[in-house]
């Protein structure tokens, strides 16, 4: 099993571009998340999902949209990229139990 | 909604010591108490939990208490090793939703394992 994959790694946007996160997860998990990480603040939940085709605001959900179509994706979307968007992106699964399985991340910058 | 306060931001401990990070939550109805360990460039991996009805649970070197009354849980680690040097999260599930079970976690402590 891969467990949770994020793409890409790595990305530069510049203001006001959008793009799209992807998390994966091979786990069969009904409940995903999707986490900011910013410098002396811990990890934040920006929006979470508890089922396929289910999507609820987490603490910070403005500025972005999510979508899960398929049990399996979780989608985190950018419309319009700003500076405070600048972060590290984590997405994480859990299945009925607690524990959350974190994914490696997406470092993201914008200009 | 819940707050959990960590510290201490930052703590050095020498090979062979104990190192003991500590966190606070504000929600009594938190029930779920987890300890990350986030290598750098790695997603926060699990590495102990405790439930409210539990005041103690230990898992080799580590061990992680809980006070429900004054609302904090810490997290120990004994005979520390080079390899334990990363950034530590605590977290409080909150989640009022039935299913969400949402993690607020702490700002983290980086601990620094001199060999």
């Amino acid at each position: 099993n891969a467990g949770v994959t994020q793409t890409p790694k790595f990305r530069v946007l510049k203001t006001g571009q959008s793009m799209t996160l992807l998390c994966a997860q091979d786990m069969n998990h009904e409940y995903m998340y999707w986490y900011r990480q910013d410098p002396g603040m811990g990890l934040r939940l920006i929006h979470y999902s508890v089922g396929e085709g289910t999507t609820a605001k987490g603490e910070v959900p403005d500025g972005y949209n999510v979508s899960r179509l398929k049990k399996q994706n979780f989608l985190l979307g950018l419309e319009s990229a700003a500076p405070s968007q600048t972060s590290v992106y984590f997405c994480a699964s859990r299945p009925g139990t607690n524990e959350q399985f974190f994914g490696p991340g997406t470092r993201l910058t914008v200009l | 909604g819940e707050n959990v306060e960590q510290h201490p931001s930052t703590l050095s401990v020498q090979e062979g010591d104990s190192a003991v990070i500590k966190c606070t939550y504000s929600d009594s109805a938190s029930n779920y108490f987890p300890w990350y360990k986030q290598e750098l460039g790695k997603g926060p991996q699990l590495i102990i939990d405790i439930r409210s009805n539990v005041g103690e649970k230990k898992d080799q070197r580590i061990a992680v208490t809980l006070n429900k009354t004054a609302k904090h849980f810490s997290l120990h680690i004994t005979e520390t090793q080079p390899e334990d040097s990363a950034v530590y999260f605590c977290a409080a599930s909150s989640g009022p939703v039935p299913g969400r079970r949402a993690l607020t976690f702490g700002s983290g402590t980086r601990l620094q394992v001199q060999p």
